[in-house]
């Protein structure tokens, strides 16, 4: 079975772009969730959804944030515009309800310069 | 509210010796327990998880134990190998339904031949 599919793996970009990252969870899981880790905060949980429908996003750092799940399948965390401090790595992650395990992407390694 | 304390690193062993990662947790309810490995460069793996009060967990020689006694989910490994380098997270599952993950700071190990 694929696991969660995140893109872009890595990006670089300059401040006051946007940045789009992108997250396609598990078939079949009903909870996704979007993460943050830096060296300074470690692993920060952003917001997370419920059958498409945001839940909690009390962990959403400030307006430029902004998370969407369209369908079952996609999910999209914006933000508008980059910071330097956003740099870091952004973890996107699935579960089903009946389980009680959450499986994560491999990241995407964003740095706004 | 949910905490969960880790065992601050890093740590530095030899190959073959033996392996504990402290964690103590702080939870309402009777949480599930987790340990996830990250690599390096790479996203979050489930290396085992515990679901209630004196299971153990296991995987890759890696075994740990809910204690409820005593609030605690320690790592160990009997012989680690260099490839065993990697931080290492501590973490609870609320059970509110969402499954929402609470973790540790992580514990960086390295094994050095």
């Amino acid at each position: 079975d694929a696991g969660v599919i995140q893109s872009p793996r890595h990006e670089v970009t300059e401040m006051g772009q946007e940045v789009t990252l992108r997250c396609k969870p598990i078939s079949g899981h009903d909870y996704l969730f979007w993460y943050r880790q830096t060296m300074m905060r470690g692993l920060e949980l952003l917001i997370y959804f419920n059958n498409n429908v945001p839940i909690d996003d009390s962990g959403m750092p400030e307006d430029r944030f902004s998370a969407k799940m369209p369908n079952a399948s996609f999910s999209t965390l914006k933000i508008q515009p980059s910071e330097p401090r956003d740099s870091a790595v952004y973890f996107c992650a699935s579960s089903r309800t009946e389980g009680n395990t959450i499986y994560f992407g491999e990241g995407s390694w964003l740095t706004v310069v | 509210g949910n905490s969960v304390t880790q065992m601050e690193g890093p740590v530095t062993l030899s190959e073959e010796a033996f392996l504990t990662i402290n964690c103590t947790y702080t939870a309402t309810g009777y949480p599930s327990l987790f340990w996830y490995v990250q690599y390096p460069g790479e996203g979050l793996q489930l290396l085992l998880k515990a679901t209630k009060a004196d299971d153990k967990g296991s995987n890759k020689g890696f075994e740990a134990t809910y204690r409820k006694e005593t609030t605690s989910f320690h790592l160990e490994k009997g012989s680690v190998q260099v490839s065993d380098s990697a931080v290492y997270f501590c973490a609870l599952s609320d059970q509110t339904g969402a499954n929402n993950l609470f973790f540790g700071t992580g514990t960086r190990l390295t094994v050095i031949p």
